[in-house]
């Protein structure tokens, strides 16, 4: 059930793109991406809707693809405010209540 | 802040003890969450609430219960507790029941030592 992101790390320079990327084996209704920097609580970046939806949020988006059941998150022209860890979460619709499950996470460091 | 309060942000305790961690969501939410991060590990999904109601479980050990009371706040109970009950708590809240970002807590970290 657990949607599996790639890569588990990246390091960047200032300035950099980034894409990580999320798949799951199983139907998607949407897909939610977090990051989370050290020691502090997860924060909601997006989510995406079955349709292929793109999104984006200043130099950040992402795009959901149904079919291939997969989400990519794109960081455009890195800044050192990007660094943490980025998780998706795909969610399960049990008994019309929404459980969300996240990847394992994508640990990104921004270097100046 | 995100309008997500948990407390207390630190806990340390024994085994085999008993904590009860507390949660209170942002105004108009309905839905709360509890999840567990070990260390250097993903988010895994405990348990959610709707209204007072329980509508989903995960991997919560029989060990741990929990309860959303009149008010919304939620509490999470963990008893006999193990060293490898260590980990970073989180609640997280949504308005509703479907399609909806979360907004998390700052959450609990426990070592039970």
């Amino acid at each position: 059930q657990q949607p599996v992101q790639s890569p588990q790390a990246v390091i960047l320079r200032e300035g950099e793109d980034a894409v990580i990327n999320c798949s799951s084996s199983k139907a998607l209704y949407s897909v939610h991406w977090y990051r989370q920097k050290h020691g502090e609580a997860p924060v909601f970046l997006m989510i995406l809707l079955k349709g292929g939806e793109q999104k984006g949020h200043d130099k950040i988006s992402a795009s959901f693809n149904e079919k291939k059941q997969q989400s990519s998150l794109y960081l455009t022209a890195s800044q050192l405010s990007y660094s943490g860890t980025y998780f998706c979460g795909t969610d399960l619709i049990i008994q019309g209540a929404q459980k969300l499950v996240f990847g394992q996470g994508t640990r990104l460091t921004i270097n100046p | 802040d995100s309008g997500v309060t948990q407390t207390p942000k630190h806990l340390i305790t024994a085994t085999g003890q008993r904590v009860t961690l507390r949660c209170s969501p942002r105004s108009g939410d309905l839905s709360v969450y509890w999840y567990q991060q070990s260390l250097d590990q993903g988010l895994q999904f405990l348990i959610q609430y709707y209204n007072g109601e329980e509508r989903a479980k995960g991997n919560i050990l029989e060990r741990f219960s929990a309860q959303q009371f009149p008010d919304l706040h939620s509490e999470l109970n963990l008893s006999s507790l193990e060293l490898g009950d260590s980990a970073l708590y989180f609640c997280a809240s949504s308005e509703g029941l479907t399609i909806d970002g979360y907004t998390f807590g700052s959450g609990t970290r426990l070592t039970v030592v």
